[in-house]
């Protein structure tokens, strides 16, 4: 079984502060994404990634930055959170083999930012 | 991605069978028909994904029509555990390079009552 992990399950931080969200895939895959979940809007793409050390900018990077130093191990960054950037974050991964379509999601980070 | 039309929601009873049907009229000939599901709290799950034959695996069966404008996900002995929001989705499978994430309708709020 794929099995995606995020470092948290809740978190709460405050306006200002630097926040690391950690994601870590167990299946060599080459792609993983990170994306956040609100109500109303859906799914929307932060950042991706298709290899190590390589990195996209998805629809909505604007405040937030990502680090690939290992295959297995994706990172976001909210440089300065802000009370925008509550939400629930999400990351998966995807293997060339099967697609980018068939993605694999972690079971979330619920980030509240007072 | 939001080219499909869902039920808004549906009931079933525990141990039938959940059909689930999904209209992409506009789906083009290198279309992939794909479909998750969101437990509430988790991350979305990959289901199944099909081009124009039929296909099962160990979770559901996916029924594609022959001029591909709808499909029918089945769910073979619905539990409780299957209570989720089901997405339905067309997408060209391995669609090139570049960030190109997921964007999930509203889909079909699925409730197997006991």
């Amino acid at each position: 079984d794929v099995k995606v992990t995020q470092s948290s399950r809740y978190l709460v931080k405050r306006t200002g502060e630097k926040v690391f969200l950690e994601c870590v895939q167990d299946m060599d895959h080459e792609n993983m994404f990170w994306y956040r979940q609100d109500p109303g809007l859906g799914l929307r793409l932060i950042y991706f990634s298709y290899d190590v050390k390589m990195k996209e900018k998805g629809d909505i990077p604007e405040g937030y930055s990502v680090s690939r130093e290992k295959k297995e191990r994706f990172s976001l960054i909210l440089e300065s959170a802000s009370t925008n950037q509550t939400s629930m974050y999400l990351c998966a991964s995807s293997s060339y083999i099967l697609a980018k379509e068939t993605q694999y999601f972690g079971p979330g980070t619920r980030l509240l930012v007072l | 991605d939001a080219k499909t039309t869902q039920p808004t929601s549906m009931d079933c009873a525990e141990g039938r069978a959940a059909n689930l049907p999904c209209n992409h009229s506009t789906i083009s000939g290198n279309e992939y028909v794909y479909w998750y599901r969101q437990i509430h709290s988790q991350g979305p799950q990959y289901i199944i994904h099909g081009l124009k034959n039929n296909e099962t695996n160990e979770m559901a069966s996916l029924i594609i029509t022959e001029d591909r404008k709808s499909s029918t996900l089945i769910l073979p002995h619905a539990t409780l555990r299957d209570t989720a929001v089901y997405y339905c989705i067309v997408r060209v499978a391995g669609s090139g390079g570049g960030a190109d994430g997921l964007t999930f309708g509203k889909g079909t709020h699925l409730i197997i009552q006991p």
